[in-house]
C-alpha cells in the first residue's frame, strides 16, 4: 500500500495568514493526488485533483503543487470557514490511501 | 450536481452483517465517467476508502477488508450497497458513500451515517 504522510498534524493560524501543508507519498504517484477539506460533524469536502485543479466552486484562495511524491496544499489568505482538517489522498494505485489529515486552528 | 445519501441501521449487533444502501440523485449510476465507493472514518479519526465499484459490477475492494466486503450496485434504483460482514466494535465509524471519477477522485460525498457497533 502506498503511505501518505502529512505535516504538520496541527498548526494554529491566524485570519489573513497563508498557510502551507505538505503530503509525501511512500513512492511515486504522478499527480494522482486529491485534497479534501473536513470541517466538525461534516462530510469532507473535495477541494483539488491531479495535484493542482480545483473542484468546481472552491475559492481561488486554494492552490495545490506537486508532483511525484512531494505535495502542498497553500491557502493564500486564511479565512474563517477555512478552520477545519486537510487530507490528502492519492488515487495512482488501489487500494486508495489517506493521509492522517492536518487540523487548522485559530490561534 | 448529483446528491448521494446514504441509508441504513444506526446500530449493528457484534458478529452481524452491516448492510448499507447509497441512492444517487442528479446523476445516472451508469454513467461510463464514474465509479461509486464507500469510505469510513472512526469517531475522531481519519478516512479509510473500503472499496468501489463501476456500474457494470465491477469491484475494487481494500484487502484489509476484502474478505469481509461486498458491493453491488442496482442501475434500476440507482443505487449502490455495501455489505460488512462480522462486524466488531473496531467497525463502529461514520460511513460515507462517494462519486468518483473515472481516474478515481472523489468528487462528491454523501453526508454519511454513523454505525454503531453494540451489544
Amino acid at each position: 500500500d502506498i503511505q501518505m504522510t502529512q505535516s504538520p498534524s496541527s498548526l494554529s493560524a491566524s485570519v489573513g495568514d497563508r498557510i502551507t501543508i505538505t503530503c509525501r507519498a511512500s513512492q511515486v504517484i504522478s499527480n494522482y493526488l486529491a485534497w479534501f477539506q473536513q470541517k466538525p460533524g461534516k462530510a469532507p469536502k473535495s477541494l483539488i485533483y491531479a495535484a493542482s485543479t480545483l473542484q468546481s466552486g472552491v475559492p481561488s484562495r486554494f492552490s495545490g503543487s506537486g508532483s511525484g511524491a512531494d505535495f502542498t496544499l497553500t491557502i493564500s489568505s486564511l479565512q474563517p470557514e477555512d478552520f477545519a482538517t486537510y487530507y490528502c489522498q492519492q488515487y495512482s494505485t488501489y487500494p486508495l490511501t489517506f493521509g492522517g489529515g492536518t487540523k487548522v486552528e485559530i490561534k | 450536481q448529483p446528491q448521494l445519501q446514504e441509508s441504513g441501521p444506526g446500530l449493528v449487533k457484534p458478529s452481524e452483517t452491516l448492510s448499507l444502501s447509497c441512492t444517487v440523485s442528479g446523476g445516472s449510476i451508469s454513467s461510463s465517467n464514474n465509479y461509486w465507493g464507500w469510505i469510513r472514518q472512526p469517531p475522531g479519526k481519519g478516512l479509510e476508502w473500503i472499496g468501489t465499484i463501476y456500474y457494470s459490477g465491477y469491484t475494487y475492494y481494500n484487502p484489509s477488508l476484502k474478505s469481509r466486503v461486498t458491493i453491488s450496485v442496482d442501475t434500476s434504483k440507482n443505487q449502490f450497497s455495501l455489505n460488512l460482514s462480522s462486524m466488531t466494535a473496531a467497525d463502529t465509524a461514520v460511513y460515507y458513500c462517494a462519486r468518483l471519477a473515472v481516474t478515481t477522485y472523489i468528487d462528491y460525498w454523501g453526508q454519511g451515517t454513523l454505525v454503531t457497533v453494540s451489544s
